[in-house]
C-alpha cells in the first residue's frame, strides 16, 4: 500500500522560501505524476504542479514564476519550493500521486495523498 | 474549466440518501472525473474515478454517474462515517466542495 509522508517548515515570514519534501513508501516511483496541491479557505483545492513520468515539470500558470520542483529518485522523494511567499500562500500543502488513464496527460486524477502540512506566512 | 458543486451543504440523517452534483463549465471526459472525501483535519481520500469506478476499499453505497457537463455522486444510505466534505476533480481542477452534515 502506497503512502506519502511529507515534511517541512510550517511558519514562514513574508519573502522567505517555502520548502517541503515528500517521501513515497510502498510503491513504484516511476510512471506517476508526483504532484503538489494546496488548500486554503479562500481558494479551495488548488493544483500547484507536478513532475511527470518523464521527469519534466508542469506548473500552475498562476504560480509558475515562484515555484520549482526537484526529485531524488534514489530516495523516492520529491520536493517543492515556493519563493517570495506572502500571506496569500498560507494554506495546507499536500503532496499527491497523480496518474493518467491511458497514459494521456489530460486524463489525470489523484489516487494517493500525503498527510498535509500547514504553512502559515506571517510577519 | 470551472467545476461547480451543489448544494454547498447537505443536511441529512444517517440512513438517508445523499445526492451531490458536480457541473463543469464545458463538456469534459468522464475518464478524468474523480470524487474525493475529506474529513476534518485529514487529507482527501479518493472515492471514485472515471466518474463511476470505486477506488479500492470504497463501499458499494457510493455510486458515481454522469457525462458531459453533469456528474453525480450518490450515497445510497448514509453511515455515520460518511459525514464529510466531498470534492469533484476534473483533471487538474477541483470543485469547491459539498459538505454533508448530520441533520
Amino acid at each position: 500500500q502506497v503512502q506519502l509522508h511529507q515534511w517541512g517548515a510550517g511558519l514562514l515570514k513574508p519573502s522567505e522560501t517555502l520548502s517541503l519534501t515528500c517521501a513515497v513508501y510502498g510503491g513504484s516511483f516511476s510512471g506517476y505524476y508526483w504532484s503538489w496541491i494546496r488548500q486554503s479557505p479562500g481558494k479551495g483545492l488548488e493544483w500547484i504542479g507536478e513532475i511527470n513520468p518523464n521527469g519534466s515539470t508542469n506548473y500552475n500558470p498562476s504560480l509558475r514564476s515562484r515555484v520549482s520542483f526537484s526529485v531524488d529518485s534514489s530516495k523516492n522523494q520529491f520536493s517543492l519550493n515556493v519563493r517570495s511567499v506572502t500571506a496569500a500562500d498560507t494554506a495546507v500543502y499536500f503532496c499527491a500521486r497523480g496518474r493518467a488513464a491511458r497514459n494521456y496527460w489530460y486524463f489525470y486524477d489523484v489516487d494517493v495523498w500525503g498527510q498535509g502540512t500547514t504553512v502559515t506566512v506571517s510577519s | 474549466i470551472v467545476l461547480t458543486q451543489s448544494p454547498g451543504t447537505l443536511s441529512l440523517s444517517p440512513g438517508q440518501r445523499a445526492t451531490l452534483s458536480c457541473r463543469a463549465s464545458q463538456s469534459v471526459s468522464s475518464t478524468s472525473l474523480a470524487w474525493h472525501q475529506q474529513k476534518p483535519g485529514q487529507a482527501p481520500r479518493l472515492l471514485m474515478y472515471g466518474a463511476s469506478t470505486r477506488a479500492t476499499g470504497i463501499p458499494d453505497r457510493f455510486n458515481g454517474s454522469g457525462s458531459g457537463t453533469d456528474f453525480t455522486l450518490t450515497i445510497t444510505r448514509l453511515e455515520p462515517e460518511d459525514f464529510a466534505v466531498y470534492y469533484c476533480q476534473q483533471s487538474r481542477t477541483f470543485g469547491q466542495g459539498t459538505k454533508v452534515e448530520i441533520k
